[in-house]
């Protein structure tokens, strides 16, 4: 597609439930990020894959975020059991390669409301 | 670790002036990026400008440029010709050097709030 696109837009869900957020990025961008972005906060790192596998886990908060990708496409963020400071905007990015010198091309975000 | 340090959270300019958003950052590796992105209300992140901390040329991209300070590590985006539509949060942003275990993240400064008035 023409842009990284991130479903759903917006999503309300009870403390406890579980949520799948999911990115479609450019296509044949190999290199694929999952950020949080708190209210007024800077972005934090979640997850990068490249391809379909994910080197880098090491900004997962807890074992309840899990995320996957497939077909070195589309990927989906789980979260698990969720709590209300699960609330955030989770946005994805996608980058041809991962020291691409124009950095990353992100989606609109999709903005989890925990309550 | 690498840090992204924006000490302004805010910051205001008449339309038509420049404006100059700081930010400083702290690694230990000789090779790296650094990047700036507008977010608007809209929240989508639109890259900016970037420079490789081996550039010796300060990055330009029509209104925007760089003052990259290595010595002193600091990349400070300089706005010129504000425009109202340039009212946005904006963030700094440095990528670690590939290899290793090291995949090439970004880490985002705090951001900081640039508002146009007319």
């Amino acid at each position: 597609g023409a842009g990284v696109s991130q479903s759903p837009s917006n999503k309300v869900t009870e403390k406890g439930k579980d949520v799948e957020l999911r990115c479609d990025p450019i296509s044949g961008h190999t290199a694929l990020y999952w950020y949080r972005q708190s209210l007024g906060q800077g972005l934090e790192f979640l997850i990068y894959f490249q391809g379909n596998s994910a080197p880098d886990k090491s900004g997962l908060p807890s074992d309840r975020f899990s995320a996957e990708r497939t077909g070195g496409s589309v990927s989906t963020l789980t979260i698990q059991r969720t709590q209300q400071e699960d609330s955030a905007v989770y946005l994805c990015a996608s980058s041809p390669t991962a020291d691409s010198n124009y950095g990353y091309t992100f989606g609109s975000g999709t903005r989890l409301t925990v309550v | 670790a690498q840090k992204i340090t924006q000490t302004q959270p805010g910051m205001f300019v008449q339309e038509k002036e420049a404006v100059t958003l700081d930010c400083t950052y702290d690694t230990s590796d000789q090779s790296y990026g650094l990047f700036w992105y507008k977010q608007p209300s809209s929240g989508e992140m639109i890259f900016l400008i970037y420079q490789g901390s081996y550039d010796e040329q300060n990055a330009t991209e029509g209104r925007y440029s760089l003052n990259f300070q290595k010595a002193r590590k600091s990349a400070n985006l300089v706005i010129s010709a504000s425009q109202l539509g340039d009212s946005a949060m904006y963030f700094c942003a440095m990528r670690e050097p590939l290899g290793g275990t090291s995949y090439g993240k970004l880490t985002f400064g705090q951001g900081t709030i640039l508002t146009v008035h007319p």
